[in-house]
């Protein structure tokens, strides 16, 4: 069945790194735009990053520009979002998304997510 | 980035019909429509609708979305104990390059 499988997270220092990575299967992962989301505990959603069907054109939210990457595989069917310079406000839950109809902004699929720490 | 406005809450009773707005501005709501997100607690966000009301397979008909100049509203009719959930607003801001969300609101069904 359609379905994304977020790994990755767990508890980094502030200043620290990590990357995550989104499976994706029961869909011709290469043909769909994908995002990143995340939500704070107790907060609403805050989108992170979103990469074209071809991985060429990337867009990112202030808030991590210039410290997180996104990427994807097509080969492997993979989301990746590699995390730098990582700071306290960006403890979260991290959730994979398919974009919907060439949308850019609506996400029909999402992965059960995937829980970053960050704290000394 | 700025982002859309939500009322933080809304109730309404059973059976009742709830309006929930979204508002933005010209360059995202206003230019490319909204979609409707809801999300229970403890779980993923589901996706209600995009723009004029485009519904994915297996979205209720007691929901339907609408649009007027920079507001978008999700309106559900029929409200359901299930309907209980927070519901959010998304639109991808040409001026932003990004994606932009409402803070969210959370239904009660009384």
């Amino acid at each position: 069945q359609v379905q994304l499988v977020e790994s990755g997270g767990g508890v980094v220092q502030p200043g620290g790194s990590l990357s995550l990575s989104c499976a994706a299967s029961g869909f011709t992962f290469s043909s769909y735009g994908m995002h990143w989301v995340r939500q704070a505990p107790g907060k609403g959603l805050a989108w992170v990053a979103f990469t074209r069907y071809d991985g060429v054109n990337k867009y990112y939210a202030d808030s991590v520009k210039g410290r997180f990457t996104i990427s994807r595989d097509n080969s492997k069917n993979t989301l990746y979002l590699q995390m730098n310079s990582l700071r306290a406000e960006d403890t979260a839950m991290y959730y994979c998304a398919k974009d919907f109809e060439s949308s850019w902004a609506a996400f029909d699929i999402w992965g059960q997510g995937t829980m970053v720490t960050v704290s000394s | 980035q700025a982002g859309l406005t939500q009322p933080p809450s809304v109730s309404k009773g059973l059976r009742q019909t709830a309006t929930l707005t979204c508002t933005g501005n010209s360059n995202n709501v206003g230019n490319q429509g909204a979609a409707w997100l809801q999300q229970h607690q403890g779980h993923p966000p589901k996706l209600l609708s995009y723009r004029n009301n485009n519904r994915p397979s297996g979205i209720s008909e007691r929901l339907s979305a609408s649009r007027s100049g920079n507001t978008a509203s999700l309106t559900i009719t029929g409200l359901q104990p299930e309907d209980e959930a927070d519901y959010y607003c998304s639109a991808w801001d040409t001026s932003l390059s990004a994606v932009v969300f409402g803070g969210g609101t959370k239904l009660t069904v009384l």
